[in-house]
Order: C-alpha cells, then structure tokens, then sequence
C-alpha cells in the first residue's frame, strides 16, 4: 500500500512562526498536493507540484509556499504564521494524473496558530 | 454555484437500509470521479471511482454516474453503523485535479 506520511500529527505555533509541514510518500509517485480543510469551506487547494523542483500555485497559496527537493518530499511553509492558518492540513500522492486514480492522502496534520 | 455540491446532511439512515449520497458538478469537461470516506477526525479515504455512464458496484457500495445531468451517487447497501462518516464526492476536471464537494455527514442509526 502507498504510505503518505506528515511529520505531525498535532501542532501549536505562534503567530508570526514560520512552520513547515512535512510530507513523505514512499511509492515513487510523481505528483504531490497540499491541501487545508475547515468546516463548511471542504478541501481547499493550496499548492501542487508535478515533479522535483517544480511547484504551481492552487485556489489559496497567499501566506503559504512549498519546497520539492526530492520526488518523495513535499513541504509547506507557512512563512508567518497566523491565526486565520488554524486548520487542518492534508498532504496528498497520485501515481499519475489524478483522474487516473485519484489521490492517497496523509494522516493531517491539525495546525492551532495561537 | 458551487463546482461541486453535496447536500450537507445529516443523513440518518436505519442500520440495514440503503444510503444514497447525491453530487452535482458544474466542470463539464470532469471525466473522473471519486468517492472518499471521511471519519470524524481522520484524512479521507477513497473507496469508489467512477469513470462512464452507468452504474459501478463494489462490494456494499455503488456509485452511479450520468454526465449528462452532471450527476453521480453512491449507494450503500444494508447500512452498517461502521459507514457512519462524511463522504466526499470529487470529480476529475479539465485541469486534471480533483475539485472536493464539501462533503455529507451519513449517520447510520443502530
């Protein structure tokens, strides 16, 4: 099975911090998304990237920017945090294009910015 | 309109009977469609795709699609108080990323 791994589980920051999220999968996929979730809004995109080094922008990447270094290695960066990035986030895989099989998601990763 | 809608719930449905999730999606070009379960406090999890016109069993579930109207379900067969969750319909668009609906919170009543 296609493991997606985020480094956290819980977090709490400080407004102002700069957080990275981490985010490993472990199937040699070449596509990864950045995604937060809240209440009544559903999943909202913020950053993806189809290969190493390459990254595009989603529906809501202000505040945020991501790193792919290597194929297996997603990060978003929330350069100062604030408290309207209180969320849950999910880091998620698709082998191929996503209409192809969709996506594999992270366990999330919950973000309390205080 | 939203690109991508579900009606929210609750949905209470007797453990045993048959559950039917609704979404509708604007993207005319979508060609791929998913269904993902969500448990309270857990990531989703995908459980059904679909990709023609026509019905698609799995097991307890069923997803049905007509994009004609824009239009696909899922069907959960004899109800189990274990598909208590939010289901995700998301839809495959032209520009080849899934678009989520905002989900509709099933509640299977024992």
């Amino acid at each position: 099975d296609v493991k997606v791994t985020q480094s956290s589980r819980y977090l709490v920051k400080r407004t102002g911090e700069k957080v990275f999220l981490e985010c490993v999968q472990d199937m040699d996929h070449e596509n990864m998304f950045w995604y937060r979730q809240d209440p009544g809004l559903g999943l909202r995109l913020i950053y993806f990237s189809y290969d190493v080094k390459m990254k595009e922008k989603g529906d809501i990447p202000e505040g945020y920017s991501v790193s792919r270094e290597k194929k297996e290695r997603f990060s978003l960066i929330l350069e100062s945090a604030s408290t309207n990035q209180t969320s849950m986030y999910l880091c998620a895989s698709s082998l191929d294009l996503p209409g192809n099989y969709g996506y594999t998601f992270g366990s999330g990763t919950r973000l309390t910015v205080v | 309109q939203k690109e991508v809608e579900q009606n929210s719930g609750p949905l209470s449905v007797p453990e045993g009977a048959i559950a039917s999730l609704n979404c509708t999606y604007s993207d005319r070009v979508s060609q791929s469609f998913f269904w993902y379960r969500q448990y309270s406090g857990k990531s989703p999890e995908l459980i059904m795709s679909i990709y023609s016109n026509g019905d698609k069993e799995d097991g307890r579930f069923t997803a049905q699609l007509n994009k004609a109207s824009q239009y696909v379900s899922l069907l959960i067969r004899d109800s189990q108080p274990s598909d208590s969750a939010t289901y995700l319909c998301a839809p495959s668009g032209g520009n080849e990323k899934l678009t989520f609906g905002t989900g509709t919170r099933l509640t299977i009543i024992p």
